[in-house]
């Protein structure tokens, strides 16, 4: 079982929907990343959250840490979203290693107009 | 462009061929890694470097040979590829673990 998990794995939606993506994780954590993947691979990350909610946009992100949980919320949807949306955790492993990134399988999400 | 930029876009190789991938970044980060994403599997970190140093190996195949000659650019030498090494490559870097990555668009490679 991987240490990360989301849900859903592929969502479809219409323009202007509502859309929640989330992320489940077993270990514990010093941050935690939600990234953008569009076609072609190029990866861009949409926010680093530690506790909380951070917003930019259309898009939010929220986390309980207590229950290991994350959501990625895009309000009125777009086309333009559509791509592999990545829910990514920093394990909180302590030390000085650098990149211990580790992954979920990502959700493939499909806006249509 | 996001500041991490990676040669080539794509790569077709054969098996007994050697070819490098590059990645450079003027951004004053200090860490630089090489992921991998296969087909429907999630990115699997490959290496770290931090202030040119390796600090990170995952268990990766010496068929794959990283060097970092400087902060700004991570190369990822290939020899004698297998086909399952067909993948995204992605190059990322940061300025330190609690920050934000910023990754490269990659190298779609495919070794036949």
């Amino acid at each position: 079982k991987n240490e990360v998990e989301q849900s859903p794995q592929n969502l479809t939606a219409q323009e202007g929907e509502f859309i929640t993506i989330n992320c489940s994780y077993s270990v514990g954590i010093s941050a935690l990343h939600w990234l953008q993947q569009h076609p072609g691979g190029g990866i861009v990350s949409l926010f680093m959250l530690s506790s909380g909610k951070k917003k930019h946009g259309r898009l939010i992100a929220t986390i309980n840490i207590q229950e290991k949980h994350s959501s990625l919320h895009i309000t009125a949807s777009h086309p333009r979203d559509s791509a592999v949306y990545i829910c990514a955790v920093i394990p909180d492993a302590g030390g000085t290693s650098y990149g211990k990134l580790t992954f979920g399988q990502g959700t493939i999400l499909t806006v249509h107009p | 462009e996001t500041g991490v930029t990676q040669t080539p876009r794509h790569l077709v190789m054969g098996m007994t061929n050697k070819k490098s991938l590059k990645c450079e970044q003027h951004l004053g980060h200090n860490a630089m890694y090489w992921y991998k994403q296969s087909a429907k599997k999630p990115l699997e970190l490959m290496f770290v470097y931090n202030f040119k140093e390796q600090t990170e190996n995952n268990s990766v195949p010496s068929r794959f040979s990283p060097e970092c000659p400087n902060s700004s650019h991570l190369f990822l030498h290939l020899h004698t590829l297998q086909p399952e090494d067909s993948a995204l490559y992605l190059c990322a870097s940061s300025p330190g673990i609690l920050y934000g990555y910023t990754f490269g668009s990659g190298t779609r490679l495919t070794v036949v």
